[in-house]
């Protein structure tokens, strides 16, 4: 079973409106959440990645906010575009790195113009 | 600069046929990872390899699956003899470090077996 549960797994937005995908976890040892971007016929890429000693973290239109007590962290895409629509994964990891991730279900974001 | 190269991107085989997937990595990259993705089990880990060296073999689903690193820039996983459940999506990622520098990972070899 995953060790990471992710929700919900498709969405559909509007042009400029805001994506959240959320995670959650149990494995209190994990220290290290990435997420991935993948689109069709691709493989996943690192988009973003957070760590449990900050809340938050922003880069461009993506923040990663994180909540350790209750074991949860989400991704918000601010000013959604049709380049933004791909399947986002979460993941974690123990040790502080990426060596053995456990990722998410996936969701898969569209962008609608 | 290449990425992560697979081959070959696609594979169709027929049930009890020995099937080679092909991976280099990133030039300077000490960490390859060897992954599968399917619609019912979305992304796992396979195997990881650190240095050349077999790591964590803990997600190889039978032994029929193996896989090898026998230097820095090549990695093969083999699935002897393969069956229809092992279609999927296999992907192949490295990384510079293990410290959270991220996975690159390949365009992975969509393996067909039926």
């Amino acid at each position: 079973q995953q060790q990471v549960k992710q929700s919900p797994q498709s969405l559909i937005v509007q042009k400029g409106g805001i994506s959240i995908i959320n995670c959650a976890y149990e494995n209190t040892a994990f220290d290290y959440f990435p997420w991935y971007q993948q689109f069709p016929g691709k493989g996943p890429a690192l988009l973003i990645a957070i760590r449990p000693d900050v809340s938050e973290k922003k880069e461009g239109r993506f923040t990663i906010s994180f909540n350790k007590s209750a074991k949860q962290f989400s991704l918000h895409i601010m000013d959604s575009q049709p380049g933004d629509s791909a399947t986002y994964f979460c993941a974690a990891s123990i040790g502080g790195n990426d060596y053995k991730l456990s990722f998410g279900a996936g969701t898969t974001v569209t962008v609608r113009a | 600069d290449a990425g992560v190269i697979q081959s070959p991107r696609h594979e169709v085989t027929e049930m009890g046929q020995e099937v080679t997937l092909r991976c280099k990595p990133i030039s300077g990259h000490n960490s390859l990872f060897w992954y599968r993705q399917t619609m019912m089990r979305g992304l796992e880990l396979l195997i990881y390899f650190n240095n050349n060296v077999p790591i964590d073999d803990s997600g190889m689903p039978e032994d029929r699956f193996s896989a090898k690193m026998p230097n820095a820039s090549f990695s093969t996983l083999k699935i002897q003899p393969s069956e229809p459940r092992d279609s999927a999506v296999y992907f192949c990622a490295s990384s510079p470090t293990e410290s959270g520098g991220g996975q690159y990972f390949g365009p992975g070899t969509r393996l067909l077996v039926l």
